[in-house]
């Protein structure tokens, strides 16, 4: 079977920077999402890694290693703003499918 | 309107009624999706619709059918559900971009803002 693992839960100061961790045990995809979810919110697409190495967004940066089975995504300059939960995502090798599945969600607290 | 949007944002229902749920995108995208989300589990796929195809997740019940009239509206018809099934049902599309790696493999998706079920 397929799974994405993520930290349940990181706390870090404003202004820092954190990295959070997605460790999969999966084949066949075409690349690594994150998305973002604020309480109460919808998720909403933050980056894409389809082939290895840094994708980098402003205050946000995504990795991919496919040898490794990892991913991370990190953020910078870390705002109040930016406490929320993220979800890295996977898109698998299926003819006809469209479908993300995604990991267990880190929730990230920013504290002054 | 714009975006994905979701009737109705909450809704309370008993075990014998018959609801729906309503999804529609105004982004011009060729795929629609509903999701599962329960408090500390991962978004759970239940539906697609991709060009007209469906795909779906072999361990959802049958108490939830989906309906997908046109690329621009979605439905989820519940019926005789259980408490357990109350969770945050999000709606979601995106355009279909074919396979491949690099950016080809993307697909990025956009989400409504949810329906809050509560089933008693």
């Amino acid at each position: 079977g397929q799974s994405l693992e993520q930290p349940s839960e990181v706390t870090a100061v404003e202004g820092a920077i954190v990295q959070i961790n997605c460790t999969y045990q999966t084949s066949g995809f075409y690349g690594l999402s994150w998305y973002q979810q604020h309480d109460g919110g919808a998720p909403t697409f933050l980056s894409y890694n389809g082939l290895d190495g840094l994708e980098e967004t402003g205050r946000f940066s995504s990795f991919l290693s496919r040898s490794d089975s990892y991913g991370y995504l990190l953020l910078q300059e870390l705002q109040m703003k930016d406490s929320a939960s993220y979800f890295c995502a996977v898109r698998f090798f299926q003819t006809g499918a469209n479908n993300l599945f995604f990991g267990t969600g880190t929730r990230l607290t920013v504290i002054p | 309107e714009t975006g994905v949007t979701q009737t109705p944002r909450h809704l309370v229902m008993g075990m014998t009624n018959k609801k729906s749920l309503k999804c529609e995108q105004h982004l011009g995208h060729n795929a629609m999706y509903w999701y599962k989300q329960s408090a500390k589990k991962p978004l759970e796929l239940m539906f697609v619709y991709s060009l007209e195809e469906r795909v779906e997740n072999n361990s959802v019940p049958s108490r939830f059918s989906p309906e997908c009239p046109n690329s621009s509206h979605l439905f989820l018809h519940l019926h005789t559900l259980q408490p357990e099934d109350s969770a945050l049902y999000l709606c979601a599309s995106s355009q279909d971009r074919g396979t491949g790696f690099g950016r080809g493999g993307l697909n990025e998706q956009f989400f409504g803002p949810g329906t809050r079920l509560t089933v008693l």
